[in-house]
């Protein structure tokens, strides 16, 4: 299995702009997460998708944050408008979730956003 | 709540010198997951162990090896004759066995020295 990919893995983008990041989770995997990790917070659950519904969006730090998952293999994550605090660097992960078990995340290589 | 706390924030040994990285958590959960990723300069986040609350049983892998301690609520990971390639960041976290949600300590930078 190739594993969580995410495209793109640089973006460079100028305030205002919209950004979109995209993950492709393990074929077969129930459940999809976005992380955003920077120096000050470290990593931070934004949102999770389970059976590509999005069941806890608590960590969205605001509306300008979305993220859709329109089916089993495919997840976006969209910044619009962008902002020089968006900077950080954003991670997918996927995972096989059932009742009673909780498997291992798996993570793609992550998209470094920089916003100037 | 849950909780982790690691409280290295970073830690320099010199190659092939033994290095411990603690790691605290906090549940009232019975039923529980532990697990240790390391994330090195490259960036990505890589799977190491995961341990259920039920087995207590130390772990060794190679030069790694973890202790899990339900009396002190730890989980500490050790490398033994450590390599400048075990240079990188490494991150502890917690799971329910209810809610999808992992709970990540802050993470502890770990140089290795040649």
């Amino acid at each position: 299995d190739a594993g969580v990919i995410q495209s793109p893995r640089h973006e460079v983008t100028e305030m205002g702009q919209e950004v979109t990041l995209r993950c492709k989770p393990i074929s077969g995997h129930n459940s999809l997460f976005w992380y955003r990790q920077t120096m000050m917070r470290g990593l931070e659950l934004l949102i999770y998708f389970n059976n590509n519904v999005p069941i806890d969006d608590s960590g969205m730090p605001e509306d300008r944050f979305s993220a859709k998952m329109p089916n089993a293999s495919f997840s976006t994550l969209k910044i619009q408008p962008s902002e020089p605090r968006d900077s950080a660097v954003y991670f997918c992960a996927s995972s096989w979730v059932t009742s009673g078990r909780r498997d291992i995340q798996y993570f793609g290589a992550g998209t470094r956003l920089s916003v100037l | 709540a849950q909780k982790v706390t690691q409280a290295q924030t970073e830690i320099s040994v010199v190659e092939k010198e033994d290095v411990t990285l603690d790691c605290v958590y906090e549940t009232r959960d019975t039923t529980y997951y532990l697990f240790w990723y390391k994330q090195p300069p490259s960036g990505e986040l890589v799977f190491l162990i995961r341990r259920n609350s039920f087995d207590e049983q130390n772990e060794i892998s190679g030069r790694y090896s973890w202790n899990f301690q339900k009396s002190t609520s730890s989980f500490n990971f050790t490398i033994t004759a450590s390599q400048v390639v075990d240079s990188a960041v490494y991150f502890c976290a917690l799971s329910m066995n209810t809610g999808n949600q992992f709970y990540f300590g802050t993470g502890t930078s770990l140089t290795v020295i040649p």
